[in-house]
């Protein structure tokens, strides 16, 4: 089944506790890119990639790291979280420049930093 | 500044009814336009506009798309409860080099039985 698998799917931490989120996506797409998505500002791109070893920064990067050493992998690292890095994220994939467009998403993880 | 505004941002209406959800944008090298569905989690694709005035139509949603006045629609028809749910509206802008998608917030929309 094609699809985007992110984990963990809920996550509590503390502050300043390093963590990884990890995205794995098995359609062989370039275009990955991390979101969160917080209550009356919508989804906000966090970082995107176009491809392997190749990325760049969203709209609200500040705080969040990512790589991309294989096509089907993208994690989201938080070096050092804090409580305003509480929200929910998702992970999407899609075709660069595929005739279709659109993301498929992943099932999404809450995070809460206390 | 690339953005794209949803309105309303809330609904309340009946089964049976028709709905009509409003997505405007102004984005710089305007690729697309995209209409997602988040239930409980993970938004789901619904639609992709690419040119104007041809409508695309999926059972009881379908979806047109104004490249001059800058718009696209969202037209429910025979709401149902399980239509209720947040529709995202999303655009892809292009310039040299990068490909994003800008999202609007969203609207809420809650089909009464």
């Amino acid at each position: 089944e094609a699809q985007v698998t992110q984990n963990p799917r809920y996550l509590i931490t503390v502050t300043g506790k390093k963590l990884t989120v990890t995205c794995s996506q098995n359609m062989n797409h370039e275009y990955m890119s991390w979101y969160r998505q917080d209550p009356g500002l919508g989804l906000r791109q966090i970082y995107y990639s176009m491809n392997v070893e190749v990325t760049d920064k969203g709209d609200v990067p500040e705080g969040y790291k990512v790589s991309r050493k294989e096509k089907r992998n993208f994690p989201l690292i938080l070096e050092s979280p804090s409580p305003n890095q509480t929200s929910l994220y998702f992970c999407a994939s899609s075709l660069l420049g595929g005739p279709y467009g659109g993301y498929t998403f992943g099932s999404g993880t809450r995070l809460t930093v206390v | 500044e690339d953005k794209v505004v949803q309105s309303p941002l809330s609904l309340v209406v009946h089964e049976g009814d028709t709905v009509t959800l409003n997505c405007s944008y102004e984005v710089t090298n305007f690729r697309s336009l995209l209409w997602y569905k988040q239930e409980k989690k993970a938004p789901t694709f619904l639609f992709m506009l690419t040119s104007s005035g041809i409508e695309k139509k999926s059972g009881r949603l379908s979806s047109i798309l104004d490249k001059k006045e800058l718009f696209s629609i969202l037209n429910i028809t025979a709401t149902q409860t399980g239509d209720s749910a947040v529709y995202l509206c999303a655009v892809e802008a292009r310039t040299s080099g990068t490909y994003k998608y800008i999202f609007g917030t969203g609207t809420r929309l809650k089909v009464l039985a």
